[in-house]
């Protein structure tokens, strides 16, 4: 069972209109959520992230939004660009035994911006 | 040095075949992870090695055998895989197991294995 889920597979937007990104989470203890973006023929890499103890984090152009009593969290992006065009992935971390953690991973949702 | 560098970036084997994936680091990284990703399927986690321990075995069968070397170093030995474990392979590093929380999780291009 997908405890981090994205329902949108892809998403198409034009140039300079936000994307709305989301992702729906059954884990309660869940206490880091991320956001990674990933390019064809290269890896996964880091975008933003947020706590579960906010409900916003913003860097940039990017914004995630998070409503944990929805379990809910979403990435805009404002404005949007064609070299935005990726794979998002949502991710959520949760201890794994001591200080450590692991990640688990959405799907992902293609992301096309149109010029 | 960012890179995370997987080699071979594409391989091919036949179900009664030995091969091995291999991973390096140059950040010095103290974790460093294996995931596989399937078509339409999210990342998922394989295995962790943390200060060249195994942290982590997510249940992973035995014909997937992990080493780590050395801090710099994590290999995937691969024997008798089905098919079905054709898929990305990709590998992963960061500075301590309990930075992943933060984003500090820099993956490798990935590994595309076919099983035939």
């Amino acid at each position: 069972d997908q405890q981090v889920k994205q329902n949108s597979p892809s998403l198409s937007v034009q140039e300079g209109r936000i994307s709305i990104l989301n992702c729906d989470y059954t884990n309660s203890m869940f206490d880091y959520f991320l956001w990674y973006k990933k390019y064809p023929a290269e890896g996964p890499t880091f975008l933003i992230s947020i706590s579960s103890i906010k409900d916003k984090n913003e860097d940039g152009r990017f914004t995630v939004f998070l409503n944990k009593s929805a379990k809910h969290l979403s990435l805009h992006i404002v404005p949007s660009q064609p070299g935005d065009s990726a794979v998002y992935f949502c991710a959520a971390s949760v201890r794994s035994g001591g200080s450590n953690y692991k990640l688990t991973f959405g799907k992902g949702t293609l992301l096309t911006v149109n010029p | 040095d960012t890179e995370v560098t997987q080699t071979p970036k594409h391989l091919v084997m036949g179900m009664t075949n030995k091969k091995s994936l291999k991973c390096e680091q140059h950040m010095g990284h103290r974790a460093m992870y294996w995931y596989k990703q399937k078509a339409k399927k999210p990342p998922e986690l394989m295995f962790v090695y943390s200060y060249e321990k195994l942290s982590i075995n997510e249940s992973v069968p035995s014909r997937f055998s992990p080493e780590c070397p050395n801090s710099s170093l994590l290999n995937l030995h691969l024997h008798a895989l089905q098919p079905e474990d054709s898929a990305l392979y990709l590998c992963a590093s960061s500075q301590d197991q309990g930075l992943v929380a933060y984003g500090e999780l820099f993956f490798g291009e990935g590994s595309r294995l076919t099983v035939l």
